[in-house]
Protein backbone atom coordinates (compact mmCIF):
# COMPACT_ATOMS: atom_id res chain seq x y z
CA UNK A 1 0.00 0.00 0.00
CA UNK A 2 1.53 3.46 -0.91
CA UNK A 3 1.40 5.51 1.63
CA UNK A 4 3.05 9.36 2.07
CA UNK A 5 3.80 10.70 5.56
CA UNK A 6 4.16 14.24 5.80
CA UNK A 7 5.74 15.81 8.77
CA UNK A 8 7.63 19.45 10.49
CA UNK A 9 4.88 21.29 10.59
CA UNK A 10 3.95 23.75 13.40
CA UNK A 11 4.30 27.62 14.46
CA UNK A 12 6.78 29.70 12.89
CA UNK A 13 7.90 33.03 13.03
CA UNK A 14 7.76 35.58 9.92
CA UNK A 15 11.25 35.49 8.40
CA UNK A 16 11.40 32.09 10.13
CA UNK A 17 12.68 28.82 8.65
CA UNK A 18 11.39 25.07 8.93
CA UNK A 19 12.15 21.76 6.73
CA UNK A 20 9.09 19.50 6.15
CA UNK A 21 10.06 15.85 5.54
CA UNK A 22 7.55 13.25 3.59
CA UNK A 23 8.18 9.75 4.31
CA UNK A 24 7.40 7.03 1.49
CA UNK A 25 6.46 3.39 1.43
CA UNK A 26 4.83 1.13 -0.35
CA UNK A 27 6.71 1.90 -3.92
CA UNK A 28 9.84 1.99 -5.40
CA UNK A 29 10.40 5.89 -3.87
CA UNK A 30 13.20 5.88 -6.39
CA UNK A 31 10.95 5.32 -9.61
CA UNK A 32 8.69 8.44 -9.20
CA UNK A 33 8.79 12.46 -9.08
CA UNK A 34 7.33 13.97 -6.43
CA UNK A 35 5.46 17.21 -5.53
CA UNK A 36 4.49 19.74 -2.94
CA UNK A 37 1.06 21.16 -3.13
CA UNK A 38 -0.24 23.61 -0.14
CA UNK A 39 -3.72 24.83 0.99
CA UNK A 40 -3.94 27.76 2.70
CA UNK A 41 -7.00 27.49 5.43
CA UNK A 42 -10.59 28.04 3.44
CA UNK A 43 -8.68 28.30 0.18
CA UNK A 44 -7.79 26.26 -2.98
CA UNK A 45 -4.88 23.70 -3.95
CA UNK A 46 -1.55 25.86 -5.03
CA UNK A 47 0.63 23.45 -6.66
CA UNK A 48 4.51 24.54 -4.79
CA UNK A 49 7.61 22.48 -6.14
CA UNK A 50 8.44 19.27 -7.91
CA UNK A 51 11.80 17.62 -8.25
CA UNK A 52 12.03 14.36 -10.32
CA UNK A 53 13.74 11.07 -9.53
CA UNK A 54 17.28 11.69 -9.82
CA UNK A 55 16.95 15.29 -8.38
CA UNK A 56 17.85 16.67 -12.36
CA UNK A 57 15.04 18.37 -12.34
CA UNK A 58 13.24 21.32 -9.87
CA UNK A 59 10.46 23.64 -10.40
CA UNK A 60 8.87 25.94 -7.73
CA UNK A 61 5.97 28.02 -8.24
CA UNK A 62 6.87 31.84 -8.80
CA UNK A 63 5.21 31.97 -5.28
CA UNK A 64 8.36 30.56 -3.04
CA UNK A 65 10.54 30.50 -5.44
CA UNK A 66 14.44 31.67 -4.26
CA UNK A 67 12.73 31.05 -0.64
CA UNK A 68 11.98 27.28 -0.72
CA UNK A 69 14.33 24.56 -1.40
CA UNK A 70 12.81 21.10 -2.76
CA UNK A 71 15.48 17.84 -1.85
CA UNK A 72 15.05 14.11 -1.68
CA UNK A 73 16.95 11.02 -0.08
CA UNK A 74 16.37 8.24 -2.12
CA UNK A 75 17.85 5.89 0.41
CA UNK A 76 15.69 6.82 2.94
CA UNK A 77 12.42 6.84 0.82
CA UNK A 78 12.14 10.71 1.90
CA UNK A 79 11.48 14.20 -0.15
CA UNK A 80 11.87 17.54 1.70
CA UNK A 81 10.91 20.51 1.74
CA UNK A 82 13.08 23.86 2.92
CA UNK A 83 11.22 26.51 3.95
CA UNK A 84 12.48 30.42 4.57
CA UNK A 85 12.06 33.63 5.03
CA UNK A 86 8.05 32.46 6.06
CA UNK A 87 5.12 34.53 5.13
CA UNK A 88 2.19 34.99 6.73
CA UNK A 89 0.96 33.74 3.15
CA UNK A 90 2.44 30.83 3.79
CA UNK A 91 0.48 29.36 6.51
CA UNK A 92 -1.26 26.26 4.73
CA UNK A 93 -1.59 22.71 4.56
CA UNK A 94 1.23 20.98 3.04
CA UNK A 95 0.92 18.30 1.24
CA UNK A 96 3.17 15.73 -0.61
CA UNK A 97 2.18 14.22 -3.58
CA UNK A 98 3.43 11.04 -5.81
CA UNK A 99 3.84 12.28 -9.50
CA UNK A 100 2.27 9.57 -11.78
CA UNK A 101 3.93 10.62 -14.03
CA UNK A 102 3.89 14.26 -16.14
CA UNK A 103 2.18 16.16 -13.43
CA UNK A 104 -0.23 13.58 -12.64
CA UNK A 105 -0.78 13.62 -8.85
CA UNK A 106 -1.92 9.88 -8.17
CA UNK A 107 -1.54 9.61 -4.03
CA UNK A 108 -1.19 12.06 -1.26
CA UNK A 109 -0.16 12.31 2.00
CA UNK A 110 -2.82 13.52 4.66
CA UNK A 111 -1.05 17.17 4.67
CA UNK A 112 0.61 18.70 7.51
CA UNK A 113 -0.05 22.10 8.52
CA UNK A 114 2.66 25.23 8.57
CA UNK A 115 1.03 28.60 10.84
CA UNK A 116 3.25 31.91 10.05
CA UNK A 117 2.69 33.99 12.58
CA UNK A 118 4.26 36.09 15.65
CA UNK B 1 1.96 30.51 -16.02
CA UNK B 2 -1.38 28.75 -17.31
CA UNK B 3 -4.41 30.06 -15.42
CA UNK B 4 -7.02 27.46 -14.85
CA UNK B 5 -10.95 28.70 -14.54
CA UNK B 6 -13.75 26.28 -13.27
CA UNK B 7 -16.88 27.08 -13.28
CA UNK B 8 -19.16 26.76 -11.62
CA UNK B 9 -17.42 28.01 -7.88
CA UNK B 10 -20.64 25.91 -6.25
CA UNK B 11 -23.83 23.74 -6.93
CA UNK B 12 -26.47 22.38 -5.12
CA UNK B 13 -27.67 19.29 -6.18
CA UNK B 14 -29.16 16.32 -5.17
CA UNK B 15 -28.83 12.59 -5.05
CA UNK B 16 -29.44 10.71 -8.56
CA UNK B 17 -28.79 14.08 -10.21
CA UNK B 18 -26.56 14.32 -13.35
CA UNK B 19 -23.98 17.55 -12.69
CA UNK B 20 -21.32 18.78 -14.90
CA UNK B 21 -18.40 21.21 -13.85
CA UNK B 22 -16.00 23.40 -16.60
CA UNK B 23 -12.89 23.91 -16.10
CA UNK B 24 -11.06 26.30 -18.55
CA UNK B 25 -7.64 26.90 -19.12
CA UNK B 26 -5.81 30.31 -20.41
CA UNK B 27 -3.82 28.20 -23.37
CA UNK B 28 -4.40 24.95 -25.02
CA UNK B 29 -3.23 22.28 -22.80
CA UNK B 30 -3.68 19.71 -25.16
CA UNK B 31 -5.40 17.07 -23.00
CA UNK B 32 -3.10 16.94 -19.73
CA UNK B 33 -6.27 17.97 -17.75
CA UNK B 34 -6.48 16.05 -14.30
CA UNK B 35 -9.36 15.99 -11.50
CA UNK B 36 -9.15 15.59 -8.26
CA UNK B 37 -12.12 14.99 -5.23
CA UNK B 38 -11.60 16.95 -1.87
CA UNK B 39 -13.73 16.00 1.09
CA UNK B 40 -13.44 18.08 4.17
CA UNK B 41 -9.96 17.61 6.07
CA UNK B 42 -8.64 14.83 3.91
CA UNK B 43 -6.26 14.83 1.42
CA UNK B 44 -7.34 15.59 -2.62
CA UNK B 45 -7.71 12.38 -4.31
CA UNK B 46 -7.04 11.47 -8.12
CA UNK B 47 -10.33 11.21 -10.32
CA UNK B 48 -9.37 11.24 -13.89
CA UNK B 49 -6.51 11.76 -15.58
CA UNK B 50 -5.18 12.97 -19.40
CA UNK B 51 -8.88 14.82 -19.70
CA UNK B 52 -10.77 11.17 -19.88
CA UNK B 53 -8.64 8.68 -18.23
CA UNK B 54 -10.44 6.80 -14.84
CA UNK B 55 -8.51 6.34 -11.43
CA UNK B 56 -8.38 2.86 -10.76
CA UNK B 57 -10.81 2.74 -8.10
CA UNK B 58 -12.87 5.41 -9.11
CA UNK B 59 -16.38 4.84 -9.80
CA UNK B 60 -17.50 4.69 -13.57
CA UNK B 61 -20.75 7.81 -12.80
CA UNK B 62 -17.49 9.68 -12.72
CA UNK B 63 -16.43 10.75 -16.38
CA UNK B 64 -14.21 13.63 -18.20
CA UNK B 65 -14.49 14.38 -21.50
CA UNK B 66 -12.32 17.84 -23.43
CA UNK B 67 -9.36 19.12 -25.32
CA UNK B 68 -7.55 22.23 -25.57
CA UNK B 69 -8.73 24.50 -23.41
CA UNK B 70 -12.52 23.29 -22.18
CA UNK B 71 -12.78 20.27 -20.45
CA UNK B 72 -15.64 19.25 -18.19
CA UNK B 73 -16.12 16.47 -15.27
CA UNK B 74 -19.38 14.50 -15.49
CA UNK B 75 -20.94 12.89 -12.53
CA UNK B 76 -23.67 10.65 -13.87
CA UNK B 77 -25.70 10.22 -10.75
CA UNK B 78 -24.87 11.71 -7.63
CA UNK B 79 -24.59 9.52 -4.58
CA UNK B 80 -24.45 11.11 -0.78
CA UNK B 81 -20.28 10.16 -0.55
CA UNK B 82 -20.00 12.45 -4.18
CA UNK B 83 -20.76 15.79 -1.88
CA UNK B 84 -16.74 17.57 -1.84
CA UNK B 85 -15.07 20.25 -3.54
CA UNK B 86 -13.31 19.30 -7.03
CA UNK B 87 -10.59 20.53 -8.80
CA UNK B 88 -9.00 20.66 -12.29
CA UNK B 89 -5.42 20.27 -12.73
CA UNK B 90 -3.20 21.35 -15.77
CA UNK B 91 -0.13 18.71 -16.33
CA UNK B 92 0.77 20.76 -19.50
CA UNK B 93 3.14 23.12 -18.09
CA UNK B 94 5.61 22.28 -15.07
CA UNK B 95 4.42 24.76 -12.88
CA UNK B 96 1.20 22.60 -12.31
CA UNK B 97 -1.51 24.98 -11.85
CA UNK B 98 -4.94 24.51 -10.35
CA UNK B 99 -8.66 25.66 -10.61
CA UNK B 100 -10.05 27.17 -7.73
CA UNK B 101 -12.44 24.66 -6.80
CA UNK B 102 -16.17 23.61 -7.23
CA UNK B 103 -18.01 22.58 -4.52
CA UNK B 104 -20.56 20.35 -4.64
CA UNK B 105 -23.40 20.78 -2.21
CA UNK B 106 -27.10 18.95 -1.27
Amino acid sequence: EVQLVESGGGLVKPGGSVRLSCAASGFTFSDYGMNWVRQAPGMGLEWVSFISTSSLHIYYADSVEGRFTVSRDNAKNSLYLQMNSLRADDTAVYYCARDFPSGIHDFWGQGTLVTVSS
Amino acid sequence: DIQMTQSPSSLSASVGDRVSITCRASQSITRHLNWYQQKPGKAPKLLIYAASSLQSGVPSRFSGSGSGTDFTLTISSLQPEDFATYYCQQSYSTLYSFGQGTKLEI
